[in-house]
């Protein structure tokens, strides 16, 4: 379970570099992931997903990775711009009552 | 435009009292969830709700109340009980049993203790 005070970790990179922010799952009975994008003093917004019949998925600028054999999900960011910088979630789903789980996040830092 | 609202943004509560946050969708969603986040940390379950007039409490429910009169409607009371309130409160809504398993939150309420 979650530790109360436990920070978030950090990734720090340069403008123009590309990211990768990763998450372990919990659930190997999961089947659909998401990763969620949340700027300071706002709400999560949605970013990519993806389904566990699929490995990888690419939107605008982001692909997202599914390795399923050891529950591990990464997100990647090409060219990555200080309107980044925030704090990443994946979460996962396939829970009996239908509720999804978040993992405790990363902080992407942009320097210019 | 669908979407979902908390309010207020901003709320200062005294010590003993109790206070509501309010959280509305228009996006037909059954669903609809309340989450504590403190500074630097994750998302953390307190109570959730599949369908009016039921809830049930997550992981940190002792403190906290909720009803779910209407489909819209989801307030959240943090009670004198709840030692520690000062946090960002965060409200989703979301529509099980369809293709889209996706949560939409809300743009937070943050409540300070003065």
């Amino acid at each position: 379970g979650e530790s109360v005070g436990l920070h978030l970790p950090t990734l720090s990179v340069q403008e123009g570099d590309n990211s990768i922010i990763n998450c372990a799952y919990s659930n190997s009975a999961s089947d659909y992931f998401i990763w969620y994008k949340q700027e300071s003093g706002k709400g999560p917004q949605f970013i990519i997903d993806i389904r566990s019949n699929m490995d990888k998925r690419q939107g605008q600028r982001v692909t997202v990775l599914l390795n399923k054999t050891v529950k591990h999900l990464s997100l990647q960011i090409a060219a990555t711009q200080p309107g980044d910088s925030a704090v990443y979630f994946c979460a996962e789903f396939g829970g009996s009552q239908g509720n999804l789980i978040f993992g405790k996040g990363t902080k992407l830092s942009v320097k210019p | 435009d669908g979407g979902i609202t908390q309010s207020p943004k901003y709320l200062f509560r005294k010590e003993g009292q109790n206070v509501t946050l309010s959280c509305e969708q228009n996006l037909n969603h059954d669903a609809m969830y309340w989450y504590r986040q403190d500074p630097g940390q994750g998302l953390r379950l307190i109570y959730y709700s599949q369908i009016v007039n039921d809830f049930q409490k997550g992981d940190i429910a002792e403190g906290y109340s909720v009803s779910r009169e209407k489909k819209e409607s989801f307030p959240l009371t943090v009670t004198s009980a709840q030692k520690n309130p000062t946090a960002f409160y965060l409200c989703a809504s979301s529509a099980p049993g369809t293709a889209v398993y996706g949560y939409t939150f809300g743009s937070g309420t943050r409540l300070t203790v003065v």
